[in-house]
């Protein structure tokens, strides 16, 4: 069974500049969590979806980050206009059911300069 | 908010037992995590400890749990090389089924020849 899978694994983009993340979850999970890792610091928890609907968003950092799962399947995460602070890992993780074990992809490494 | 502390180094011998050592604030967390993270590769789920456990066994892995004292433990017996990684600590506070994990910064185990 396929993982989680994020796209693309590193990403270099200039001050300003749109950049939009994507993930596919395992096939058949209905929870979807987008976190993220700033140097240095622990990973946060950014979001959650169960299926299509946002269950939770108050980890957003603020407007310039926009999330979607359209359809319950892969998600998205947009950022624009990036800024040097969005710089840093993000994680998407899924789950299903009891007791919710999160499976994490490799991350994508966002890179603002 | 919740806050998850880990020291940030661990070096021990192949062959000895690591124990890598959580803190956490919250005392109505329901589930806590141990997740590995090897270099380049995503986070890998390990295993995890209801509130209402105190020990948890799997092969080489032992979980403690005091929740008087809200202190977590990961002992890995006979530390192997493939052990060498970042071990970040998590825990949840819900039914189980929803919300964000907060995580530590993380622990990275040393492993000395």
């Amino acid at each position: 069974e396929a993982g989680v899978t994020q796209f693309p694994s590193h990403s270099v983009i200039e001050k300003g500049q749109t950049v939009t993340l994507r993930c596919d979850p395992i096939s058949g999970h209905d929870n979807l969590y987008w976190y993220r890792r700033v140097m240095g610091k622990e990973i946060k928890f950014l979001l959650h979806f169960v299926k299509e609907s946002k269950q939770d968003e108050s980890g957003m950092p603020n407007n310039r980050f926009l999330a979607e799962r359209t359809g319950g399947t892969y998600s998205t995460l947009k950022v624009q206009p990036a800024e040097l602070e969005d710089s840093g890992v993000y994680f998407c993780a899924s789950s299903q059911g009891f007791p919710n074990e999160q499976f994490f992809g490799p991350g994508t490494r966002l890179t603002v300069l | 908010g919740e806050d998850v502390e880990q020291s940030l180094f661990l070096s021990v011998r192949e062959g000895d037992s690591s124990v890598i050592n959580c803190t956490y604030t919250d005392s109505s967390s329901t589930y806590l995590y141990w997740y590995k993270q090897e270099p380049g590769a995503g986070l890998q789920l390990l295993t995890y400890i209801f509130s209402n456990m105190d020990m948890k066994q799997d092969q080489r892995l032992t979980v403690l749990l005091n929740k008087k004292d809200k202190h977590l433990s990961l002992r890995i017996a006979d530390t192997q090389t493939g052990d060498s990684a970042i071990y970040f600590c998590a825990e949840i506070t819900s039914g189980g089924g929803a919300d964000g994990l907060t995580f530590g910064k993380g622990t990275h185990l040393i492993i000395q020849p």
